[in-house]
Order: C-alpha cells, then structure tokens, then sequence
C-alpha cells in the first residue's frame, strides 16, 4: 500500500531564502507525481506534475525532482517571498484512479 | 492548464435543508471525479469517486443517502448534502484528472465550497 510522507510539517522562513520541501513514498512504482499549493480557505493549485520517465520539472522558481529508486521527490523554491506563505502537497495517483495525498508542509515566509 | 470549477464557492443554509454542489471541467471530458472534505487544517479526506453515467464509489463511512452524487455528463458531477446538520459544515473540494495525457493525467482541482449549516 502506497504511503506518502511529507518533512517539514511546518516551517518558517525568511524572505528571500531558497528551501527544500521533501516527500517520500513507499511504493516506486508511479504513474506520475504532482506538487500543489492550497491557500487557506481554498482549493488546491497544481504547481508541477512529474511525469515517472522524468526526473525533474521546472516552472519559475518552482524546481521538482523524482527518484523513483530512492523514493523521493522535493520542491525546490528558489528565492522565497511572502506571497509563497501556503500548504504545499504532494500527491500521487493509484491503480484505481485514487490519489493519495502527503499531509502537507505549512510554509510561512516572513517579510 | 486545465480548469475544474466549483460553484458555489460559500453557502449557509438552514438546518434540514439540502444544499447542491457543482463540479464541472470546463476544457477536458471527465469520467471520473472525486470529492473530498476538508476540516480546518487538516488533510483532504475523499468521499467518493463520481463516475460518468454509473453509481458513484464510496469510501468508507461516508453516507450515500446523506451525500447524494450525480454525475450526468462528462463535463459535470453534482454533490447534495441532504438533510443538513452543523456537523455537515466543512470545505468540500472536487477533482477531476485530465486523461488527455493517459494513463498519466494531470489533477485539477475546483476552487471549493464551504458549507455553514446553521
């Protein structure tokens, strides 16, 4: 049964920083692996949706990588602003069209 | 990209009463979509998957005669809390996956609606 893992739960930041958001995932057999943001009160943006024959998808300051092998994916973000403060997910398809979601890092950048 | 809208986006309602949910993929087919509730910082718990033309798929513990789900065309799936209760309140979010990518779609999400049941 897949799992899915997501370090930090939480983290607090200056702006300006670049950091690391990591998920990790028991089964390495995946279709694919999406990165999104929710903001409170909302729903869920896609941020980045990698592909299993990549390892790595680029959008702005967004960087995600995938290494089936080891069972891991981070979200880079590189020169972090306020406007970055959300939950971010990661989340990953089943067999049965199911998703299962990690439990989210909660990033708050500080002006 | 794709887009999944929500309507509405926030609803209060009378105790008894029942409240409709819209979800409609407005660029992509969907035979498939799913509903989830959130509590307050908290993870999305899914309900039940609506599938186009057929019964919707239950989760465990969810009540169908409470959450009624109708999903007439491909492009709309329908989410009626009947009956509702305080305890209904919460964030409810649709998702459909955009197969056009298949087997690998990309997952959209709607904007949400949050339910205040008085």
């Amino acid at each position: 049964k897949q799992e899915v893992t997501q370090i930090p739960a939480a983290l607090s930041v200056p702006e300006g920083e670049n950091l690391v958001l990591n998920c990790s995932f028991t089964d390495s057999a995946i279709y694919n692996l999406q990165w999104f943001r929710q903001d409170p009160g909302k729903g869920l943006t896609s941020l980045l949706l990698i592909q299993s024959s990549q390892r790595e998808q680029t959008s702005g300051r967004l960087n995600a990588s995938l290494d089936k092998s080891s069972g891991r994916s981070t979200l880079y973000i590189a020169a972090s602003q306020p406007g970055d403060s959300a939950t971010y997910l990661c989340a990953i398809p089943t067999g049965g069209f199911k998703t299962i979601f990690g439990a989210g890092t909660r990033l708050f950048v500080k002006a | 990209g794709a887009v999944v809208s929500q309507h509405p986006s926030w609803v209060i309602c009378k105790s008894g009463t029942s409240v409709k949910i819209e979800c409609r993929s407005l660029d992509f087919q969907a035979t498939t979509m799913f509903w989830y509730r959130q509590f307050p910082k908290q993870s999305l718990m899914l309900m039940a998957t609506s599938n186009e033309g057929s019964k919707a798929t239950y989760e465990q513990g969810v009540e169908k005669d409470k959450f009624l789900i109708n999903h007439a065309s491909l492009t709309l799936s329908t989410l009626t809390v009947t009956s509702a209760h305080p305890e209904d309140s919460s964030f409810y979010i649709c998702s459909a996956r955009d197969l056009r990518g298949a087997p690998t779609g990309e997952l959209f999400f709607g904007e949400g609606s949050r339910l205040t049941v008085l």
